[in-house]
């Protein structure tokens, strides 16, 4: 069984301050992790996703995320928000053997002018 | 590039009525895939199909749900009789299948907002 736990359901922050949204993870084999965000009244959008190679991925809009196998996390990194930015994101796991994708429980980043 | 479509985009129901809702993957895309969202919380997986296949409805309640994907293109869900309890977002989305399944990237639609009175 896969899950994730995403700390912080809401996360207020400055506009130009940085931003960093954390997601932990358990699996018990190898995974992808994918970072979405959703802003309202709208799907789910790819912000970036770790495969294999480097820990660390950049994504659109800026964001980032660095993969920790050892603490298994996959925390959202941005160095300057935008007004913009405020939406729900949510981290997520899938296995290799593709069953399912398991989501966490969101994080509403609101960024304040 | 057309993305994932749904429709509608919202549905108020008495409660014991039926409800379908219908979605058009990406063109090319074999992989389909009907999540729900209840508020505040992440999407949790319905059912998956592999073309006109159901290859995982594990979650999917089959008292009263109901999906089909005929001729591997679009598909319906379907809820009948709805409880109260149903009210949430149901989300489509799809994938090409051209990576290994864990690693695809899904695509999601605007979802359907469905509240059942």
């Amino acid at each position: 069984a896969q899950s994730v736990t995403q700390l912080d359901s809401q996360v207020p922050v400055f506009e130009e301050a940085p931003v960093e949204l954390r997601c932990n993870y358990s699996s018990s084999v190898s995974v992808y992790l994918f970072w979405y965000v959703q802003y309202p009244n709208q799907g789910l959008q790819l912000l970036l996703k770790y495969l294999s190679g480097s820990t660390l991925v950049k994504g659109i809009n800026g964001f980032e995320a660095e993969f920790n196998k050892s603490q298994t996390s996959f925390h959202l990194r941005k160095p300057s928000v935008h007004i913009s930015d405020t939406a729900e994101y949510f981290c997520a796991v899938n296995n290799n053997a593709g069953n399912m994708l398991t989501f966490g429980g969101g994080t509403r980043l609101m960024v304040k002018p | 590039e057309a993305g994932v479509v749904q429709s509608p985009r919202y549905k108020i129901i008495e409660k014991k009525q039926p409800v379908a809702f219908w979605c058009n993957p990406i063109s090319g895309h074999n992989t389909l895939y009907w999540y729900r969202q209840n508020l505040g919380q992440g999407p949790e997986l319905l059912i998956r199909y592999e073309n006109e296949e159901a290859v995982d409805d594990s979650q999917l309640p089959k008292d009263r749900f109901s999906a089909e994907r005929l001729k591997g293109v679009d598909s319906t869900l379907k809820i009948q009789p709805a409880e109260l309890g149903d009210s949430a977002v149901y989300l489509c989305a799809s994938s090409s299948g051209t990576l290994s399944l864990g690693g695809d990237t899904q695509y999601f639609g605007p979802g359907t907002r469905l509240t059942v009175l």
